[in-house]
């Protein structure tokens, strides 16, 4: 595979379940990122990692934790999550979050998560 | 970031020249101007930047003004398959922070 992928493309959870989407690049990038997309509002940035480490959490609710196990790997962690935190939910890679030469992030497909 | 500000829609026929403006008059001097489309539901997806110069390449050419307060996004000959929302994003190099994207403007081609 190529790009960055996303799993599963869809998901729907109760408000007392713990779910896990993840996120694999296959372009050798070092930075990858979160986002969450609600209906009708800008994106938004939730976590960026650098080289496995986080270098940047949005005051994103505890009920959202990630995981960068290696530098192709990230995971988002979902438990007790609100229905207003239905969203499409995307993540992205780029060759080098903090580096002075210019990245361009490539984004998957994103999962659309339904809380119900 | 500095903001930007697009049409929400724009109408274009198919096969014309779509051209997609955008004003970032508050763009510093080290931002750079990004484009990206997002199909519905699915995630954005980049086509081209700039941050002086006129640049080209497969997708689009991009037009940056001489005092860069604004730009346009040209698409040659546009297909059905180019109706999308389309973002113009301005920000620095580099740096820990991910891409702000706005409203964006809906391409809409008609047959």
């Amino acid at each position: 595979e190529t790009g960055v992928t996303q799993t599963p493309r869809h998901l729907v959870m109760g408000m007392t379940n713990k779910k896990s989407l993840k996120c694999e690049q296959h372009l050798g990038h070092n930075a990858m990122y979160w986002y969450k997309q609600s209906a009708k509002k800008p994106l938004e940035l939730m976590f960026v990692y650098s080289l496995e480490e986080r270098v940047e959490n949005n005051s994103v609710p505890s009920r959202f934790s990630p995981e960068c196990p290696n530098s192709s790997h990230l995971f988002l962690h979902l438990h007790t999550l609100q229905p207003e935190d239905s969203a499409l939910y995307l993540c992205a890679s780029s060759q080098d979050a903090l580096a002075i030469n210019l990245d361009t992030q490539y984004f998957g497909p994103g999962t659309r998560l339904t809380v119900l | 970031d500095a903001k930007t500000t697009q049409p929400p829609s724009m109408d274009c026929a198919e096969g014309r020249a779509a051209n997609l403006p955008c004003n970032h008059s508050t763009i510093s001097g080290n931002e750079y101007v990004y484009w990206y489309r997002q199909i519905h539901s699915q995630g954005p997806q980049y086509i081209i930047h700039g941050l002086k110069n006129n640049e080209t390449n497969e997708m689009a050419s991009l037009i940056i003004t001489e005092d860069r307060k604004s730009s346009t996004l040209i698409l040659p000959h546009a297909t059905l398959r180019d109706t999308d929302v389309y973002y113009c994003i301005v920000r620095f190099r580099g740096g820990a922070d991910g891409l702000t994207f706005g409203k964006g403007t809906h391409l809409i081609i008609q047959p």
